[in-house]
């Protein structure tokens, strides 16, 4: 079955506690994204990559980090989490960049 | 500054009837549109999109009306379902290779039957 795979799917932790969101695909598709959804601003994208070893920043990337060493894996890492994080997470893949197949979300809780 | 924006933040219609979710965008550059829908506790899916090129597209009960001009679309379900109760994204892109999808806050349908 075709699918993007995030885990945690939902995680509490505490200010300045390094955490990693996984994220793993198996349709083979080149380009990865990750989003965050949050009340009144719809979903935001942090970073995105084209290809392997080829990323770039989003509109909000501040306090994120993401690398994309395998074509299947995207990682999301908050080095060091502030309040203001706490948000819906969303990976998503994309054979073209425009239709995106998104994962089931990662509810993240900065404390 | 919102170059995608969905003004209505919910919409209730009865089942049967039309729905109507509408999106405005500004950036005159934008010649890809999608809409995403979203139910509770799960990613959004891809539900229908148009190019720029095209003034309609139809799929089903679905169907996508892009008005240049006015830098508006909107997407019609007719007849609505129950099922379609979710949230509704509008996303815009900008040229060939999409990695700048932007999106719209998103609308909450609620069929009522």
């Amino acid at each position: 079955e075709a699918q993007v795979t995030q885990n945690p799917r939902y995680l509490i932790t505490v200010t300045g506690k390094k955490l990693t969101v996984t994220c793993s695909q198996n349709m083979n598709h080149e380009y990865m994204s990750w989003y965050r959804q949050d009340p009144g601003l719809g979903l935001r994208q942090i970073y995105y990559s084209m290809n392997v070893e080829v990323t770039d920043k989003g509109d909000v990337p501040e306090g994120y980090k993401v690398s994309r060493k395998e074509k299947r894996n995207f990682p999301l890492i908050l080095e060091s989490p502030s309040p203001n994080q706490t948000s819906l997470y969303f990976c998503a893949s994309s054979p073209d960049g425009r239709e995106l197949f998104f994962g089931e979300g990662s509810r993240l809780t900065v404390l | 500054d919102q170059q995608v924006k969905q003004n209505s933040p919910s919409l209730s219609v009865q089942e049967g009837r039309i729905s109507i979710l509408n999106c405005d965008y500004t950036n005159s550059m934008f010649d890809y549109f999608l809409w995403y829908k979203k139910y509770p506790a799960e990613g959004p899916t891809f539900l229908i999109s148009i190019s720029s090129i095209k003034d309609k597209n139809e799929d089903g009960r679905f169907t996508v009306f892009l008005n240049k001009s006015a830098k508006h679309l909107s997407l019609h379900i007719v007849p609505s379902q129950p099922g379609d109760s979710a949230v509704y994204f509008c996303a815009a892109s900008a040229g060939r290779y999409g990695n700048k999808l932007v999106f719209g806050a998103g609308t909450i349908l609620r069929v009522k039957s």
